[in-house]
């Protein structure tokens, strides 16, 4: 299965607000609410930012905001902060009789 | 807090064998799916394989056949044995905690709170 298509780069100015997106097909992306969002700088393990599309777990700041439309799902940061520049991947379910997930490319965020 | 430490990595010529160790501790391991994602250098997220509670096992078709996951809920261990390695498999290999499942139920989920730091792989003459 092919990974999930995103965009190499988005950036945008301090307080700026950037929207990252994930295009899946209808078997993954359009077929679950089960889209995560991660957060990863440089040297780190990735970091959950979003789950279920638009859930942000405990202490992620809810300028980060997920949804969902058709096969593509879409991650926004509003009030960007140099602390933002970071990669950025979606992931899906794809299949709920599997354990499997499909991860999207990745984008790298720069703030300018 | 969760804890996931991962070992076993290291230089291996193509076509051989590496197991990948990840200890766990501070949760009910039995009780959770495990995961391993790797990370090639430079590159993407990539999920490699899980099992569930009950020994249940998946794997992306990019390794299928070559690897083996396992666990052993005693030791809190999760495990990885790569044969066959290919240059491609050569990236920062981490453990992940999964769906949990206890009390006869699973409340499966298909995203990682927890993510240990890594254990790099390295294919290559």
């Amino acid at each position: 299965q092919s990974a999930l298509t995103q965009p190499a780069s988005v950036s945008g100015s301090p307080g700026q607000s950037i929207a990252i997106s994930c295009t899946g097909t209808s078997s993954d992306i359009g077929a679950y609410n089960n889209v995560s969002w991660y957060q990863q700088h440089p040297g780190k393990a990735p970091k959950l930012m979003i789950y279920d599309v638009t859930n942000r777990p405990s202490g992620v700041s809810d300028r980060f905001s997920g949804s969902k439309s058709g096969n593509t799902a879409s991650l926004t940061i509003s009030g960007l902060q140099a602390e933002d520049e970071a990669d950025y991947y979606c992931s899906s379910c794809v299949d709920t009789s599997t354990l499997d997930v499909l991860f999207g490319g990745g984008t790298k965020v720069t703030v300018l | 807090e969760v804890q996931l430490v991962e070992s076993g990595g290291g230089l291996v010529q193509p076509g051989g064998s590496l197991r990948l160790s990840c200890a766990a501790s501070r949760f009910s391991f039995s009780k959770y799916d495990m995961h391993w994602v790797r990370q090639g250098k430079g590159k993407g997220l990539e999920w490699v394989s899980g099992i569930g509670t009950v020994g249940d096992t998946f794997y992306s078709d990019s390794v299928k056949g070559r690897f083996t996951i396992s666990r052993d809920n005693a030791k809190n261990s999760l495990y990885l044995q790569m044969h066959s390695l290919r240059a491609e498999d050569s990236a920062l290999y981490y453990c992940a905690r999964g769906s949990y499942c206890g009390d006869g139920d699973c409340f499966r989920i298909y995203h990682y709170v927890y993510w240990g730091q890594g254990t790099p792989v390295t294919v290559s003459s």
